[in-house]
């Protein structure tokens, strides 16, 4: 079965610290594709990032950076220099089976302080 | 502007009552997909569309109903059979799905609906 593992309930931290959020998945699929989805105050869900289980390959898009080890079954995100903005709740999800279900974690609360 | 759509934001119900939700998208995706969420959790699938008129139940179906008679609507009807229905719902769609390459399409998703029972 797949499943998602975001142990981090909610972190704080002030303006301009880094912050990892941690990432742990299942499932017995050779071929799987893991996201990360934001989802400010209004509700919306913003797609952040997608990676496929063939590419390891950190990824960096400004102050965000993703870093996915299949050994571990990890896929971490981590923002530098956090801003108030990037408060917010940060889910990770794993696609599976036909029609490209996703399995989400239970999402960690971002909160920045100025 | 293309994107997703969803109506109201906000919906209160009685006890007792069938509501519908609405989930529109002019992405020209051609899957569709509800979930649910409830506070400090994260989504649970509910139903998915993968073409028109056809659709598949998720992981919590029970209590309701969909329909695809458009590519680009798929609303929700949240029955007097669900027994918990106060929740944050989320319409997502995602762009043709190739069938020899699973999960590759990246689902995006309307702003929800927040769903209460009085």
């Amino acid at each position: 079965a797949q499943k998602v593992t975001q142990a981090q309930t909610e972190i704080s931290v002030v303006e301009k610290e880094d912050v990892t959020l941690d990432c742990v998945y299942e499932t017995r699929d050779t071929t799987y594709y893991l996201f990360w989805y934001k989802q400010p105050p209004s509700g919306e869900l913003v797609f952040l990032i997608r990676r496929n289980s063939f590419d390891e390959q950190n990824e960096i898009s400004g102050r965000y950076s993703w870093n996915f080890q299949k050994s571990t079954s990890s896929f971490n995100f981590t923002i530098t220099a956090s801003q108030v903005v990037d408060s917010a709740v940060y889910f990770c999800a794993l696609s599976y089976g036909y029609g490209n279900k996703l399995v989400f974690g239970a999402g960690t609360i971002l909160r920045v302080k100025s | 502007d293309g994107g997703i759509t969803q109506s109201p934001k906000y919906l209160f119900r009685k006890e007792g009552q069938n509501v519908t939700l609405s989930c529109e998208q002019n992405l020209n995706h051609d899957a569709m997909y509800w979930y649910r969420q409830d506070p400090g959790q994260g989504l649970r699938l509910i139903y998915y569309s993968q073409i028109v008129n056809d659709f598949q139940k998720g992981d919590i179906a029970e209590g309701y109903s969909v329909s695809r008679e458009k590519k680009e609507s798929f609303p929700l009807t949240v029955t007097s059979a669900q027994k918990n229905p106060t929740a944050f719902y989320l319409c997502a769609s995602s762009a043709p799905t190739r069938t020899s390459d699973r999960g590759t399409d990246t689902q995006y998703f309307g702003p929800g609906t927040r769903l209460t029972v009085l």
